[in-house]
């Protein structure tokens, strides 16, 4: 079966610097992978996702990822941080077709100004 | 479309009393999964359907909880009897297939338990 670590449970950052949240993932073969963001009282919202092709994937408000073979690895990263953008992320990994996302116990994005 | 509808947004009970959690998947998905999230065991699938069949309820923690999806507009989690520990946000969430494997999630019902 497959697994998800978010090895961070909180990072802190200033407004303005940069960001990389980690995930790792476990699955015999390549995975769906996706980002979503809890923004306090809210559901989940997907930020981006990958499915093959290009390993660095965009997606909505400034975030990207990359996806690393080699290191198991599906971390998140934005180039300057905006106070907005202090949420839970959650990092999920999917068998391919199955439709069926494992995810992460979060990490907790808390921006400072 | 209005997305995912959950009601209540919230609900205040007392231990063993029957809760009754509401969802409205969006117009023409055919999954629809429910989650439970604590601080303890972050974000936990109870059960999914497809087409309105229970697929898989491995994730439901014990006969308190029994799901229902009688049509592919409603869904509904039970909980009976409730119990203070049962107290955690529950989130409806629905997907299509053939499409991008989103997962399209309600805001959740806060559920307290006294």
């Amino acid at each position: 079966a497959q697994s998800v670590t978010q090895p961070d449970i909180h990072i802190t950052v200033s407004e303005g610097a940069s960001l990389e949240l980690r995930c790792n993932y476990s699955y015999g073969a390549t995975p769906y992978l996706f980002w979503y963001v809890q923004s306090p009282g809210q559901g989940l919202q997907l930020l981006l996702k990958y499915f093959s092709g290009d390993t660095l994937v965009q997606g909505i408000k400034g975030f990207e990822a990359e996806f690393k073979r080699s290191q198991s690895s599906f971390n998140l990263r934005k180039p300057s941080v905006h106070w907005s953008d202090a949420a839970e992320y959650f990092c999920a990994v999917e068998p391919g077709g199955s439709y069926i996302p494992t995810f992460g116990r979060g990490t907790s994005l808390i921006v400072h100004p | 479309d209005a997305g995912v509808i959950q009601s209540p947004r919230h609900e205040v009970t007392e231990m063993g009393q029957e809760v009754t959690l509401r969802c409205k998947p969006i117009s023409g998905h055919d999954y629809l999964f429910w989650y439970r999230q604590t601080m303890m065991r972050g974000l936990e699938l109870l059960i999914y359907f497809n087409n309105n069949v229970p697929i898989d309820d491995s994730g439901m923690p014990e006969d308190r909880f029994s799901a229902k999806m009688p049509n592919a507009s409603f869904s509904t989690l039970k909980i009976q009897p409730s119990e203070p520990r049962d107290s955690a946000v529950y989130f409806c969430a629905s997907s299509i297939s053939g499409g991008y494997n989103e997962q399209f999630f309600g805001p959740g019902t806060r559920l307290t338990v006294l």
